[in-house]
């Protein structure tokens, strides 16, 4: 049973324009939420986290915002650039546990020059 | 700082054969590991978790086995691999203290059984 989901297996968008990235969640036990960028042939990298306690997350060109009550997040980079091309990777980890991730299916973001 | 280290990148082994991955972390102590999975086409599976030497949780039943023989050392294994069980296998930790903290992930390794 996939506790998260991301129902975009593939994005395009043009250099300079927003990248959106969606993710939905079924378990209400989760309680923090990352995403994680990954190239081919290597190891996820995390990019950005987002408490439950909090709706909104900034760092630099990368925003994550989180609905709970629609239990559903999203990543939005802006402005786009070629070098964000990537697969992106939504995770969540439940409030027990010994930090355990959750991981969606990802979606790969190709950024055209 | 910290980096963590797993090889080999890439394995092709036979139907039936033993597998041994290896995955160490270097610049902190007493580190979560943990083994994922990516099949084909799929989001990563958590395979194992470890909060300590020779402590080791298994989140999904199956051929694979693991061990924490020191602090910063995590090992895949598997007496008999089967055609089910290629994949990209990564290796992840993070620090032992509190909540909510990310996990940082190794390079992979991509193992095909033939």
């Amino acid at each position: 049973d996939q506790q998260v989901k991301q129902n975009s297996p593939s994005l395009s968008v043009q250099e300079g324009r927003i990248s959106i990235l969606n993710c939905d969640y079924t378990n209400s036990m989760f309680d923090y939420f990352l995403w994680y960028k990954k190239y081919p042939a290597e190891g996820p990298t995390f990019l950005i986290s987002i408490s439950s306690i909090k709706d909104k997350n900034e760092d630099g060109r990368f925003t994550v915002f989180l609905n709970k009550s629609a239990k559903h997040l999203s990543l939005h980079i802006v402005p786009s650039q070629p070098g964000d091309s990537a697969v992106y990777f939504c995770a969540a980890i439940p409030k027990t546990g010994a930090n355990n991730l959750f991981f969606g299916t990802g979606t790969r973001l190709t950024v055209i020059p | 700082s910290q980096t963590i280290h797993q090889w080999p990148a890439t394995l092709v082994q036979p139907v039936g054969s033993p597998l041994s991955l290896e995955c160490t972390v270097e610049g902190t102590s007493n580190p979560n590991l943990y083994w994922y999975r990516q099949a084909a086409g799929r989001g990563l599976q958590l395979l194992f978790y470890s909060v300590g030497i020779g402590q080791i949780s298994s989140e999904v039943p199956q051929n694979l086995s693991a061990s924490r023989p020191q602090d910063r050392q995590f090992i895949l294994s598997s007496k008999k691999l089967l055609l089910s069980d290629s994949g990209f296998y990564l290796c992840a930790w993070t620090t032992g203290t509190g909540e909510n903290q990310p996990q940082h992930f190794g390079d992979g390794t991509r193992l095909s059984i033939l």
